[in-house]
């Protein structure tokens, strides 16, 4: 079965950017999502189809995907984007989810 | 404004049963695909079940397989999880979450907590 490789915990400093990857077999080939959940709350769709930004959410945020490795992109991070982020794909009709990043701003 | 409502979490015995609800508005559910997603404390996403828009896909993991039943009701514009014979972990914050175009999950409910414990 597809299997989503997402690192435990990713650090940043403030202002600075902050990279999460989603490692996959010909990731590329796939429409990759990435969500953001804070704590308590219900996960935010950031980025969908690789690259693209759902209203409302910050040019700050970007995306990639090529090869085996999608990425998530937080540019000038700031306080508030210290939470968990999640990679995402469809594999024949089920959802599968990456581990999730801990991304840490100091 | 689109939105999704759990209801029907709470605490069950090992072996017991419970109904989740997830009431649309904004849109009408039985022209999405949805799923249901769950979260054990302090753990990542795990997806349980997922149903087309025609309702003639549906699919669980292997963990819920035989214990769960994902159905809709378009009076009610609503999503269900029928959970049966639960165990202890089973217990998480269970969401229901619309399908968009892009595949992406692009509206979640709130959670619904369930937690099977004796």
């Amino acid at each position: 079965s597809y299997e989503l490789t997402q690192p435990l915990s990713v650090s940043v400093a403030l202002g600075q950017t902050a990279r999460i990857t989603c490692g996959g077999n010909n990731i590329g080939s796939k429409n990759v999502h990435w969500y953001q959940q804070k704590s308590g709350q219900a996960p935010v769709l950031v980025i969908y189809r690789d690259t693209i930004r759902p209203s409302g959410i910050p040019e700050r945020f970007s995306g990639s995907n090529s090869g085996n490795t999608a990425t998530l992109t937080i540019s000038r991070a700031q306080a508030g984007d210290e939470t968990d982020y999640y990679c995402q794909v469809w594999d024949s009709s089920t959802v599968l989810f990456g581990a999730g990043t801990k991304l840490t701003v100091l | 404004e689109v939105q999704l409502l759990e209801s029907g979490g709470g605490l069950v015995q090992p072996g017991g049963s419970l109904r989740l609800s997830c009431a649309a508005s904004g849109f009408t559910v039985s022209t999405y695909s949805m799923n249901w997603v769950r979260q054990a404390p302090g753990k990542g996403l795990e997806w349980v079940s997922y149903i087309s828009s025609t309702g003639t896909t549906i699919n669980y993991a292997d963990s819920v397989r035989g214990r769960f039943t994902i159905s809709r009701d378009s009076a009610r514009n609503s999503l269900y999880l029928q959970m049966n014979s639960l165990r202890v972990g089973d217990t998480a914050v269970y969401f229901c979450t619309r399908v968009h175009s892009s595949s992406s999950l692009d509206c979640w409910g709130q959670g619904a907590l369930v937690t099977v414990s004796s």
